[in-house]
């Protein structure tokens, strides 16, 4: 089954520490894309990706890092310049122009200890 | 600046009734609107596309409004269940691909 997958479910960090979460799909889709979901808050986008070795900053990239290598990847790094890393990442994909919405993964719940 | 709005408060409804949710936005010419569904704990699930120039959209007990005179989508739930009850969770489209999403709101469906 085509899917886009998440992990760690949970990822606890201590204070200083990078951290990276790993996205990957098989949906062959060409863009991908990093949000952060704090409670009441909606979905804030940090960082997308159309292509392969192309990225934009979304509205609240700061702290954060990606990179695109290849089509299938988008893995996502918590820098410690990050102040306030503890949330809920979601990572999503889509074909350009689809009709069908983005597909998103399970989640990851990063909690700074 | 932009800026998208659901009703935060939490919706409660009789199984059976229709369910309706409201998503107004500002500062803002989507050339889609989205619909989606958010159980605790997971990701968002896709549901429903509007574009700009479709008034309504249906897809089994959904329905979907887009009036961009009055820059506000409505989301229908006919016959809800007790299994609709989740977050659902509003999301504009304008150049490009990016989605900026709403807060949600929470529908629960009572017995």
């Amino acid at each position: 089954d085509g899917g886009i997958t998440q992990s760690p479910k949970y990822l606890f960090r201590k204070e200083g520490q990078n951290v990276t979460l790993s996205c990957e799909q098989n949906l062959n889709h060409d863009a991908m894309y990093w949000y952060r979901q704090d409670p009441g808050q909606g979905l804030r986008l940090i960082y997308y990706s159309q292509i392969v070795n192309d990225f934009q900053k979304g509205d609240i990239a700061e702290g954060y890092s990606v990179s695109r290598e290849k089509k299938e990847s988008f893995p996502l790094t918590v820098t410690s310049a990050q102040k306030n890393p503890t949330a809920f990442y979601l990572c999503a994909s889509s074909m350009y122009g689809d009709s069908r919405g983005y597909t998103f993964g399970s989640g990851t719940r990063l909690t700074v200890v | 600046s932009q800026k998208i709005e659901q009703n935060s408060e939490a919706l409660n409804i009789q199984e059976g009734k229709t369910a309706t949710l409201t998503c107004n936005y500002t500062n803002y010419s989507p050339a889609y609107l989205q619909w989606y569904r958010q159980d605790p704990g997971r990701g968002p699930v896709f549901l429903l596309l509007i574009r700009e120039n479709e008034k309504e959209k249906r897809k089994e007990r959904l329905k979907v409004t887009f009036d961009t005179t009055l820059k506000q989508s409505l989301f229908h739930i006919t016959a809800s269940q007790p299994a609709d009850s989740a977050t659902y969770l509003c999301a504009l489209q304008g150049g490009g691909n990016k989605l900026t999403f709403g807060t949600g709101t929470q529908l629960k469906v009572e017995l």
